[in-house]
């Protein structure tokens, strides 16, 4: 079956230290996306791509980075510069940017102690 | 002001009850998203609409452009249907802007 995959689903953390979140998918997408979550707060923009070897920061990509050498992968690294890293992150995929529908991995909650 | 206002921010039902949401926005659109997200946290979309009204089994999405409004309706609700439901806005720039959510819990 065709999606998107995202893992750890949990994900503890010592401050300081980086952690790489997986996003994989098979539905042969162009568009690939990074979204944050706090409770009470809609979805926001961390980094995008259009296409592979190319991606753009969103509203929020301070203190994150991210790579895209193939079109299936888009990790996620949230780097110690992130001042407040716990929070839900979910990975999205569209066929081609602009998005049309968009669809979601199952998103890791990562919890920096 | 939020772009993306929805309404109500929580709502408790009844089993069998006929529930609507609705989502305001004050940006300019390509299309507007209904998604769905359980409490395991993955979301699901549900509709992707630009005009009209579209329905997939008890599920209702309508949008008016003209009045920036979209309403999400629910028919003969059931306990299964318990979750957050995002309205969501494609954007000038390409992207998604998000709605806060609605959270919806049905009693049996």
């Amino acid at each position: 079956d065709g999606g998107i995959t995202q893992s750890p689903k949990y994900l503890f953390r010592k401050e300081g230290q980086n952690v790489t979140l997986s996003c994989e998918q098979n539905l042969n997408h162009d568009a690939m996306y990074w979204y944050r979550q706090d409770p009470g707060q809609g979805l926001r923009l961390i980094y995008y791509s259009q296409i592979v070897n190319d991606f753009q920061k969103g509203d929020i990509a301070e203190g994150y980075s991210v790579s895209r050498e193939k079109k299936e992968s888009f990790p996620l690294t949230v780097t110690s510069a992130q001042k407040n890293p716990t929070a839900f992150y979910l990975c999205a995929s569209s066929i081609y940017w602009p998005n049309t529908e968009a669809f979601f991995g199952q998103g890791t909650r990562l919890t920096v102690v | 002001k939020n772009e993306v206002e929805q309404s109500p921010q929580n709502l408790t039902a009844q089993e069998g009850e006929f529930i609507t949401i609705n989502c305001s926005y004050s940006v300019g659109i390509s299309a507007l998203h209904w998604l769905q997200q359980h409490p395991g946290g993955g979301i699901v979309s549900l509709f992707m609409l630009s005009s009209g009204k579209k329905k997939h089994g008890r599920l209702i999405a309508t949008i008016n452009i003209q009045e920036k409004h979209s309403s999400l309706h629910i028919t003969a609700s059931h306990p299964r249907d318990s979750a957050v439901y995002i309205c969501a806005v494609g954007g000038s720039q390409g992207n998604l802007i998000f709605g806060k959510g609605t959270k919806l819990s049905v009693k049996p």
